[in-house]
């Protein structure tokens, strides 16, 4: 059975830093692009980027690079999202979720999602 | 970037009404289209891509349609479980896009 388990809940202060993180089970890991979504309280869905676990490939939305940084370590499954200095801003929900692309030669479709990690930024 | 925008951004319905959401692409992306629900604090889950292919385990009483630029989920009769918000995510180009979620309430 595909999932993925993803690091838990994180209260932090404006200014610090922080790293979450994303363990795939039951299934080729280094076989799966792996995503990373954002949810603040009470919106939407806000796709933040990707990873390859394989090699290094990594994709941003342009309205999250330079914001965080999306790593990961093959060894251990792991797709991880980190930020260097929190802002009251960060606050919400954020998925990891499996990347597919359903039998074409490219696309970005979701699969599997993760449970969530919830971060509160706050003084 | 291709946008999408989900409408309505919320209905009322009641157990065994025929409900239908829709998505609309800024630019044709073919049929790369999925659709995702998320119950009250919960995970999203998957349950449609390619427009219309259900994922494993889904109801029956879920399907989708459209190509091009309109894309549609219906559910044939909602049940209880079916109360939670849905959203539709184009993922033909990056960055993909969310539409901006409906949310199924019961009336």
């Amino acid at each position: 059975e595909v999932q993925l388990v993803q690091s838990g809940a994180e209260v932090k202060k404006p200014g610090e830093s922080l790293k979450i993180s994303c363990k795939g089970f039951g299934y080729t890991f280094t076989s799966y692009w792996i995503a990373w979504v954002r949810q603040m309280p009470g919106k939407g869905l806000e796709w933040m980027g990707v990873r390859y676990p394989a090699d290094s490939d990594t994709r941003y939305n342009p309205s999250f690079r330079g914001q965080v940084t999306i790593s990961a370590d093959k060894s251990i499954n792991t797709v991880y999202l980190q930020w260097s200095s929190l802002k009251a801003s960060d606050t919400g929900m954020y998925y990891c979720a499996r990347v597919n692309t359903f039998g074409q030669s490219y696309g970005w479709g979701i699969d599997y999602w993760g449970q969530g990690t919830l971060v509160t930024v706050s003084s | 970037d291709i946008q999408v925008t989900q409408s309505p951004s919320s209905l009322s319905a009641s157990v065994g009404d025929r409900v239908t959401i829709t998505c609309r692409a800024s630019q044709d992306i073919s049929t790369w289209l999925g659709w995702h629900q998320q119950r009250p604090e919960k995970g999203p889950k998957s349950l449609i891509y390619a427009t219309s292919s259900l994922q494993d385990g889904v109801p029956s009483r879920f399907s989708g349609s459209g190509s091009g630029t309109t894309f549609n989920l219906t559910i044939s009769s909602l049940q209880p479980e079916d109360f939670a918000t849905y959203y539709c995510l184009q993922y033909k180009t990056s960055p993909p896009a969310f539409g901006q979620g409906t949310k199924v309430e019961i009336k």
